[in-house]
C-alpha cells in the first residue's frame, strides 16, 4: 500500500523558534500537500506540490513556508512559530483524480 | 461560505444500525467526490469515490451521487464499533489536483 512517512510525530516548540516537519513518500506520486487539522475546521490546505522544485499556496499560506528538493520529500517550515500554529499536521501525496494518501500526522505545540 | 457542507456534525448509531452522511456543494464544476474515513490518532483513509450520478455500492457502504442537486450521501449499514470515526467529504474539478474538503461528520457508534 502507498506509503507517506511524517517526522517527528509529535514536537513541542518555543514561540519564535523555526520549525521543519518532513514527509517522505514512497508512492511516485507527482502531487503532494501539508494540511492543518483543528477542531471545528476540518482539513485546511497550507502549501502543495506538483513536483520535485515546485511550491504553491493554499488556502493558509501565511506564517509556512515549503520546500520539496525531491519527488519522494516535502517539508513545511515555521521559520518564527507562533501559539496559533499549535495543531495536528498531515502530509499527504496522490495523484490527479485518484485518491489522496495521508501520514499518520505530527502533533505540534508551541508553547 | 464553505464549497462543500457535511451534515450532521455528529451522529450517535446504535451497533448494527443505519449512519447516514450528507454532502452538499456550491460548486457546479465539481465532477469527483470521495469519502473519507479518519480514526482517532490516523490520518485520512479513502473509503470510496464516486463521479457518477447514482449509487456505488461497496460492502457495508453505499454512496449516492446527484449531480443536478450537487448532494453526495453515505451510507454505512450494520455499523460497527470500529465505523467510529471522522467522515469527510471531498471534492474536485476535473483535472484539478486540490480536494476540497467538507468540515467532518464524527461517527459514534454505541454497542
Amino acid at each position: 500500500e502507498a506509503a507517506v512517512t511524517q517526522s517527528p510525530r509529535n514536537k513541542v516548540a518555543v514561540t519564535g523558534g523555526k520549525v521543519t516537519l518532513s514527509c517522505n513518500q514512497t508512492n511516485n506520486h507527482n502531487n503532494m500537500y501539508w494540511y492543518r487539522q483543528d477542531t471545528g475546521h476540518g482539513l485546511r490546505l497550507i502549501h502543495y506540490s506538483y513536483g520535485a522544485g515546485s511550491t504553491e499556496k493554499g488556502d493558509i499560506p501565511d506564517g509556512y513556508k515549503a520546500s520539496r528538493p525531491s519527488q519522494e520529500n516535502f517539508s513545511l517550515i515555521l521559520e518564527l512559530a507562533t501559539p496559533s500554529q499549535t495543531s495536528v499536521y498531515f502530509c499527504a501525496s496522490g495523484d490527479r483524480d485518484r485518491e489522496v494518501f495521508f501520514g499518520k500526522g505530527t502533533r505540534l505545540t508551541v508553547v | 461560505q464553505q464549497k462543500v457542507q457535511q451534515s450532521p456534525e455528529s451522529l450517535s448509531v446504535p451497533e448494527g444500525g443505519m449512519a447516514s452522511f450528507n454532502c452538499t456543494s456550491s460548486d457546479r464544476n465539481f465532477q469527483y467526490f470521495w469519502w473519507y474515513r479518519q480514526h482517532s490518532g490516523e490520518g485520512p483513509k479513502a473509503l470510496m469515490s464516486i463521479f457518477s450520478d447514482g449509487d456505488k455500492k461497496e460492502g457495508r457502504f453505499t454512496a449516492h451521487l446527484n449531480k443536478a442537486s450537487l448532494h453526495v450521501s453515505l451510507h454505512i449499514r450494520d455499523s460497527q464499533p470500529s465505523d467510529s470515526a471522522l467522515y469527510f467529504c471531498a471534492a474536485s474539478e476535473r483535472g484539478n489536483y486540490q480536494l476540497i474538503w467538507g468540515s467532518g461528520t464524527k461517527l459514534i457508534i454505541k454497542p
